[in-house]
């Protein structure tokens, strides 16, 4: 099984609509994270958190909110999606401490996300 | 973190060494190079990461100069599943937050 999944894999909604996608890890890691990637673009990081009370916005937070249920769980939320919020989500996780490649992030498969 | 520099494409025949180059010139000395790839939209795989000192494992090498100016992963015998697009990134491990991805090389691997 994999480490990492995300629900679901695709989506598609329409402008003004409230959804939520899921991630959850197996890794018992503590640090998790999700990114969005646009077309031939790179990844940008929306949020993330080092435990379950820490939350912090990442570079392009605008229009998501996330919520962190536990430590293997951290979903996020597009409160009212528009269509510039077409793209791939991915969730990602880390390993705490601070030797050498404890900052190395795993990612899920992505989630597809169209907003009509 | 500094900013890396990459080529925006690469060929290599199949069963041959891919070497993928990256410039980090403003790397600074607690920072380490990391190289993950995406295949074709999945998520990003983790690869490799160094300090100073060339790595190796079961995927990859990672060769750093010795000014930690740029470095180089090699793919010793690239396969058809090896295209992808490869990320170079540079970072502080202490910086959980900043992990950026630029828009990295497209290794086309040919038969």
């Amino acid at each position: 099984d994999a480490d990492v999944t995300q629900t679901p894999r695709n989506r598609i909604t329409k402008t003004g609509k409230r959804i939520m996608l899921e991630c959850s890890q197996t890794k018992g890691h503590d640090r998790m994270y999700w990114y969005r990637q646009d077309p031939g673009l790179g990844l940008r990081l929306i949020y993330y958190s080092f435990d379950v009370k820490d939350i912090n916005k990442g570079e392009i937070s605008d229009g998501y909110s996330v919520s962190r249920q536990a430590q293997a769980k951290f979903s996020l939320s597009l409160e009212s999606a528009i269509p510039n919020q077409t793209a791939l989500y991915f969730c990602a996780t880390s390993g705490g401490g601070f030797r050498e490649g404890q900052g190395t992030q795993y990612f899920g498969p992505g989630t597809r996300l169209l907003v009509l | 973190d500094a900013k890396t520099t990459q080529p925006p494409s690469m060929d290599c025949a199949e069963g041959r060494a891919a070497n993928l180059p990256c410039n980090h010139s403003t790397i600074s000395g607690n920072e380490y190079v990391y190289w993950y790839r995406q295949i074709h939209s999945q998520g990003p795989q983790y690869i490799i990461h160094g300090l100073k000192n060339n790595e190796t494992n079961e995927m990859a090498s990672l060769i750093i100069t010795e000014d930690r100016k740029s470095s180089t992963l090699i793919l010793p015998h690239a396969t058809l599943r090896d295209t992808a697009v490869y990320y170079c990134i540079v970072r502080v491990t202490l910086n959980f937050n900043k992990f950026y991805f630029g828009s990295g090389t497209k290794l086309n691997v040919k038969p």
